[in-house]
């Protein structure tokens, strides 16, 4: 499978815990996307990085979000403290050099 | 502020009909008009895009239709079949290359 893997596909955590997701890209794009989305809604931007350097933030991703691409390849978004409003689907996607974005299957997170 | 508008929010067709839903956006830098299809547990996945600098394009059983006067653009679903039950979203993007979603429409394929 060359798509984009995201990893894990559902975390249970509690609340006030510490999670990490991983997301690998398809190969060699070079743009990589995380968004949110909630139940019946449409999936919201949260950052964007072009090979490892995070270009944009949104202001959805408080100081309790980190993300990182530390080789220009695969990322991890990381969320402390989680709150019962983190619960959400994490998507990832990623890019070449036009606009045209393929996403991956999805982190589901609950908090409990 | 919601800068992009999709509807209906959920639309019911008979199998063979046709299937349309609309997208109005509010931000004239976008350039980049795509639609997303997304079944229950997955992923969105790219269906169709379109650039300003046409009106209209068609893949197969699907077609976007694009007024950029009236921020406006289309999903066009011919011979509509259950297996295309699903939430389509608009996701209109710029240069900066984030997609800004519509809330999604629910589409029932009915057999």
């Amino acid at each position: 499978d060359t798509g984009v893997s995201q990893d894990p596909r559902h975390k249970i955590t509690k609340r006030g815990q510490n999670v990490t997701f991983r997301c690998d890209p398809i190969s060699e794009h070079n743009r990589l996307y995380w968004y949110r989305q909630t139940l019946g809604q449409g999936p919201e931007f949260l950052t964007y990085f072009q090979n490892e350097a995070q270009l944009e933030k949104s202001r959805l991703l408080s100081d309790r979000f980190s993300a990182e691409r530390p080789k220009g390849s695969f990322s991890t978004l990381e969320i402390q403290r989680t709150e019962q409003g983190d619960s959400a689907m994490y998507l990832c996607a990623s890019s070449s050099s036009g606009n045209e974005q393929y996403f991956g299957p999805g982190t589901r997170l609950t908090v409990t | 502020q919601q800068q992009v508008k999709q509807s209906p929010q959920s639309l019911i067709v008979q199998k063979g009909g046709i299937s349309i839903i609309n997208c109005a956006y509010e931000n004239t830098a976008f350039d980049y008009f795509p639609w997303y299809q997304q079944f229950p547990g997955k992923g969105p996945a790219l269906l169709i895009a379109i650039r300003p600098d046409v009106s209209e394009k068609k893949e197969g059983r699907f077609t976007i239709s694009f007024n950029k006067s009236a921020k406006q653009f289309s999903l066009h679903i011919m011979d509509s079949q259950p297996g295309d039950s699903a939430t389509y979203f608009c996701a209109p993007g710029g240069s900066n290359y984030k997609l800004t979603f519509g809330k999604g429409t629910l589409l029932t394929v009915n057999p």
